[in-house]
């Protein structure tokens, strides 16, 4: 059983370009969050995709924006990329927006470093 | 609007030594409360998970952690650590209705000692 999975592992970018990340969900989920991690600091949440819309939205602005698939694989694109925009970018899948269980399983992460 | 405060940045102990990761929360609504672990250039790990019931609740590789609501704390502990606990770990919490946004504290870092 695959579990949460991200595309691609490292990316270098240079500033005011912009950048897409891909997520695949674990297996049998259709909920998909991201998060942005700093370096030194915990993950912050950007937004949750369920049902392709967007359904939660964290404090970023309107830069960062996402899509989600049919098959619940998930986008997230950042445009006018700034320097403060290199992170370890985190998806989290989970089965449906109120699963009992609350419980989120993290992909490894794309590492993002804008230059 | 939840909050996570992780009282130790990095705490050093000794392999087999007990250890206690600190983890106090803020909230108006009810909340549930997770553990994470992160080893070095990899994604989150799900430790163990308060939602309700028994305040104290063990998780994977011997970890427990006890809910406290009159302190609002949700402190990690592990009775005997190995060199293999090293790494990064992130108290955090959701409201009841805000299922999927986490709310992270700034992370410990465990450096268990040979």
């Amino acid at each position: 059983d695959a579990g949460v999975t991200q595309s691609p592992t490292h990316l270098i970018k240079t500033r005011g370009q912009q950048v897409t990340l891909r997520c695949s969900p674990k297996s049998g989920h259709d909920t998909v969050s991201w998060y942005q991690q700093a370096l030194g600091q915990g993950p912050q949440f950007i937004f949750q995709y369920y049902e392709e819309e967007e359904r939660q939205r964290g404090n970023f602005p309107d830069r960062f924006s996402g899509h989600q698939f049919p098959n619940y694989s998930s986008e997230l694109n950042v445009n006018a990329l700034l320097l403060g925009d290199s992170a370890l970018y985190l998806c989290a899948s989970s089965p449906g927006l109120a699963g009992s269980s609350y419980e989120q399983y993290f992909g490894p992460g794309t590492r993002l470093t804008v230059t | 609007a939840q909050s996570v405060t992780q009282l130790d940045s990095q705490v050093p102990v000794f392999e087999e030594a007990p250890v206690e990761l600190r983890c106090n929360y803020s909230s108006s609504v009810s909340v549930y409360l997770f553990w994470y672990v992160q080893y070095p250039n990899q994604g989150l790990q799900l430790l163990l998970k308060y939602l309700s019931g028994s305040t104290l609740v063990k998780g994977i590789n011997g970890f427990e952690a006890e809910f406290n609501k009159s302190q609002t704390s949700f402190h990690l502990r592990k009775p005997s650590v190995h060199i293999s606990d090293t790494a990064e770990y992130f108290c955090a919490v959701t409201g009841s209705g805000n299922t999927g946004k986490l709310i992270f504290g700034q992370g410990t870092t465990l450096q268990v000692k040979p």
